[in-house]
């Protein structure tokens, strides 16, 4: 069955960077994209960019463009997300989503990361 | 970007009652709408797509419905595991957006 496991809970500081992987198991990783949607506390799900895993090419939310960078190893059917010039208002669980399209981009998510909390404090 | 709202915010209900979420988006999306079930520290669970159409294991007590606009989820007859957050998302159009959610507890 389709598997997302996500790396663990980040801790910080404002300013700093954080990187987020998605291992995937279960399917062919290559022919599905891999999302990233955020969610702040009490907030609505908000969805981040995405990447190919196919052959990399990447598409990120306007409100996210010029901090987040997404990123495949298709060796180890991983995705990474890391966004920088980290905020209080980054503070927020973040999820890795399979788009359910073969070989082309829905943008409807089947499947889900457990989720990975980062906090940003100082 | 395209805005998706939900009614109600929040319902009170009892085991095997029938509920009935409402999502409306604007502009219309055709049927490119999604529910997602999430509980408390969980990740959102798929339950349809494509306005209708139930995700493989999801039971039949869900279902779906609405086209363009105006879009509803039911529920026939409501389990203790069905408490929980249930979200709307449009998929239409990029960027891929959400509603803010309606949250299902025990009356």
């Amino acid at each position: 069955q389709v598997q997302l496991v996500q790396s663990g809970a980040e801790v910080k500081r404002p300013g700093a960077s954080v990187k987020v992987s998605c291992k995937a198991s279960g399917y062919i990783f290559n022919r599905h994209a891999i999302h990233w949607v955020r969610q702040a506390p009490g907030q609505r799900l908000e969805w981040m960019g995405w990447i190919n895993a196919g052959n990399g090419d990447t598409k990120y939310s306007q409100k996210f463009q010029d901090r987040v960078t997404i990123s495949r190893d298709t060796s180890a059917s991983t995705a990474y997300m890391e966004l920088t010039s980290l905020r209080s208002e980054d503070t927020a669980v973040y999820f890795c989503a399979r788009d359910w399209g073969w070989s082309y981009t829905s943008y409807y998510f089947d499947d889900w990361g457990q989720g990975t909390l980062v906090t940003v404090s100082s | 970007d395209i805005e998706m709202t939900q009614s109600p915010a929040s319902l009170s209900a009892s085991v095997g009652d029938r509920v009935t979420i409402t999502c409306r988006a604007t502009p219309a999306i055709n049927n490119y709408v999604a529910w997602f079930q999430q509980k408390p520290g969980k990740a959102p669970k798929s339950l349809i797509y494509a306005a209708s159409t139930l995700e493989s294991g999801v039971p039949s007590k869900f279902s779906g419905s609405g086209s363009g606009t105006d879009f509803t989820l039911t529920i026939s007859s409501l389990q203790p595991e069905d408490f929980a957050t249930y979200y709307c998302q449009q998929y239409y159009t990029y960027p891929p957006t959400f509603g803010p959610g309606t949250t299902v507890d025990i009356k």
